[in-house]
């Protein structure tokens, strides 16, 4: 099983600041096979970026994401309020499936 | 209207078999393999069965593997998870989502909202 840490737990931010989350995998993964989603409290995840760089149907462009191998990134640029969050990447190997353990983007 | 709707939780002694039903709506269910992930609570989202479009396959995760049981019925647009043996630790909301394994890519793109389960004596 790939695990996949992701950092910083929670980072503190205000709106317009740019956001920048990490999140690493165990072993390299394919990018084809990364994807990101936000959660707010109370509602089920929402799909962000998969193909470890391609947003979701009405994701906005200060949304992005990167990486390759071990090393993706979600940038968040310029926050909205609506944007503060709890993140989750994701990867699928093998037949299995499993999601770092989120960073909450939280307003500082 | 896409969308997916759970049902079955509560409150449940340890050691029994509830069984949650999701069912879709919106879209062609039978195209499109499914998965359980869930959520203990203030905790992250754990991956837990998938189930392929045409119920040929299935994977479970290591955590549920000999207890849980996926299945479908692609007649009624509908996902199961059938639960055994549970225990405290299985307390979670649990999620079903639609996969997307297009080409290379593979994600979810359709979750439902969930049905919370607990275990408790």
């Amino acid at each position: 099983e790939i695990v996949l840490t992701q950092s910083p737990g929670t980072l503190s931010l205000s709106p317009g600041e740019r956001a920048t989350l990490s999140c690493r995998a165990g072993q390299s993964v394919s990018s084809t096979y990364l994807a990101w989603y936000q959660q707010k409290p109370g509602q089920a995840p929402r799909l962000i970026i998969y193909g470890a760089s391609s947003r979701a149907t009405g994701i906005p462009d200060r949304f992005s994401g990167s990486g390759s191998g071990t090393d993706f990134t979600l940038t968040i640029n310029r926050l909205e309020p609506e944007d503060f969050a709890v993140y989750y990447c994701q990867q699928y190997g093998s037949s299995r499936w499993t999601f770092g353990q989120g960073t909450k983007v939280e307003i500082k | 209207q896409v969308q997916l709707v759970e049902s079955g939780g509560g409150v449940v002694q340890p050691g029994r078999s509830p069984r949650l039903s999701c069912v879709a709506s919106g879209f062609s269910f039978s195209s499109y393999g499914m998965h359980w992930v869930r959520q203990a609570p203030g905790k992250g989202l754990e991956w837990v069965a998938v189930i392929w479009y045409d119920g040929s396959h299935e994977y479970y995760a290591d955590s549920v593997k000999g207890r849980f049981t996926i299945s479908r019925d692609n007649s009624k647009n509908t996902l199961s998870l059938q639960m055994n043996s549970l225990r405290a630790e299985d307390t979670a909301v649990y999620y079903c989502a639609r996969d997307i394994h297009s080409g290379s890519l593979r994600y979810f793109d359709l979750w439902g909202r969930g049905t919370l389960v607990t275990v408790s004596s």
